[in-house]
């Protein structure tokens, strides 16, 4: 039992770069998350879904897409990266949304924007 | 109106010591308040959550203790040991939807053996 699996685990990209990080889960849950965890700022929720088919945008989620077309996996792209971007990448899942369902955490990438 | 501000930024204790850290938030509309522990390297987990409902809530050696006159929340640890060195995140939300969580900065925690 994996479950929530984040590639890559790390990435270096030049300005203007396009790239897709994958989270795939493994405990057939319903909700899912990207956030990103800058030093001194904590995690920051970038987009969401509430189930296959959906996404709904977070705290910080100008600069990024996001896809779910499976209810397994949930893709977050990056169109033209910003040295902005450079930051820890994690992904999470949940069974439902409602309080006493704790979010599961990947292990994150780390990506740098040159 | 969004904020959680949590303190200290860093701690170092001696095995045995109780750390303490503290948070605040601003939406008096949140009513899901839950810690998270990372250890280097991976990605966090939920350590022990707390509703306005209560004051205190305890899991082993972790306690929450929730003012919610002053809308601050803070994390006890007893009899700290070393394998407790990690960064803690409190966070909030509201408790409808608790994957929208609002993170404080996190608090890196030393326990020296």
């Amino acid at each position: 039992n994996a479950g929530v699996t984040q590639t890559p685990k790390f990435r270096v990209l030049k300005t203007g770069q396009s790239m897709t990080l994958l989270c795939a889960q493994d405990m057939n849950h319903e909700y899912m998350y990207w956030y990103r965890q800058d030093p001194g700022m904590g995690l920051r929720l970038i987009h969401y879904s509430v189930g296959e088919g959906t996404t709904a945008k977070g705290e910080v989620p100008d600069g990024y897409n996001v896809s779910r077309l499976k209810k397994q996996n949930f893709l977050l792209g990056l169109e033209s990266a910003a040295p902005s971007q450079t930051s820890v990448y994690f992904c999470a899942s949940s069974s439902t949304r409602g309080a006493g369902s704790p979010l599961h955490f990947g292990n994150g990438t780390r990506l740098t924007v040159t | 109106q969004q904020q959680v501000k949590q303190s200290p930024q860093s701690l170092i204790v001696q095995k045995g010591g109780i750390p303490i850290i503290n948070c605040a938030y601003e939406n008096t509309a949140f009513d899901y308040f839950p810690w998270y522990q990372q250890f280097p390297g991976k990605g966090p987990a939920l350590l022990i959550a707390i509703r306005p409902d209560v004051s205190e809530k305890k899991e082993g050696r972790f306690t929450i203790s929730f003012n919610k006159s002053a809308k601050q929340f803070s994390l006890h640890i007893m009899d700290s040991q070393p394998g407790d060195s990690a960064t803690y995140f409190c966070a909030a939300s509201l408790s409808s939807n608790t994957g929208k969580l609002i993170f404080g900065q996190g608090t890196t925690l030393q326990v020296k053996p």
